[in-house]
């Protein structure tokens, strides 16, 4: 089965620079990656969709890159704000109604 | 305003005595599920279901009932919980459940089994 890896300790960045969190996954190349931002005792909120056929995908301030080579994800947000600070999960789905696969999370601050 | 709500949002119980944690969705979809979410361990999907009538076991389904009479509601039934149920449990929604669709969650409860 698919496995989803983050760095789930936390990541600081200064403001205004660019965090880049990873997501690692092995075994066969997942159709598709999902980015959701979860803040504390609430429910993750969608982010990013990217395909296996696609390199890059961006939405204002956020980035995905995908690359099956390296088994990998990356995720962006660029001019980095302590409102950006959250917890930003990776999610395989492969295809199917099976549900999303969560990795543990990267606990993203942003300092002033 | 499109949103998945759940009831209650806190709850503290004893082992033993069941429990029904309700969720309800207002946009129409298929697909609904049930996650439990644990530190360290992260989200994890207990049911899911596909439409009315049509519910199935994810990864962590011991201990739970679904039950989906209407296309709105997905209620968690826990029969008799243990503390190892003590967990932040989400509901979530989406369309058809396609690789695609996006998720919607509801704000979560917490439950605590003492």
């Amino acid at each position: 089965s698919q496995k989803i890896e983050q760095n789930s300790e936390a990541l600081n960045i200064q403001e205004g620079k660019t965090a880049t969190l990873t997501c690692n996954y092995t075994n066969y190349s997942p159709a598709y990656l999902q980015w959701y931002r979860q803040d504390p005792g609430r429910g993750p909120v969608f982010l990013l969709l990217i395909r296996e056929n696609e390199k890059e995908k961006r939405k204002e301030r956020l980035k995905v890159t995908f690359d099956t080579t390296l088994k990998q994800s990356l995720f962006h947000i660029t001019a980095s704000q302590p409102a950006d600070s959250a917890t930003y999960l990776c999610a395989h789905t492969g295809g199917g109604a099976d549900g999303l696969t969560f990795g543990k999370g990267t606990h993203l601050i942003i300092q002033p | 305003e499109a949103q998945v709500t759940q009831n209650p949002r806190y709850l503290i119980t004893v082992t033993g005595k069941k429990l029904t944690v309700t969720c309800s969705q207002n946009m129409n979809h298929e697909y609904m599920s049930w996650y439990r979410q644990d530190p360290g361990l992260g989200l994890r999907q207990i049911y899911y279901s596909m439409n009315v009538e049509v519910t199935d076991k994810g990864d962590v389904p011991e201990g739970y009932k679904v039950s989906r009479k209407e296309k709105r509601n997905f209620p968690l039934i826990l029969e008799s919980p243990s503390p190892n149920q003590t967990s932040l449990y989400f509901c979530a929604s989406s369309y058809t459940g396609g690789s695609t669709d996006t998720q919607y969650f509801g704000p979560g409860t917490r439950l605590t089994v003492l």
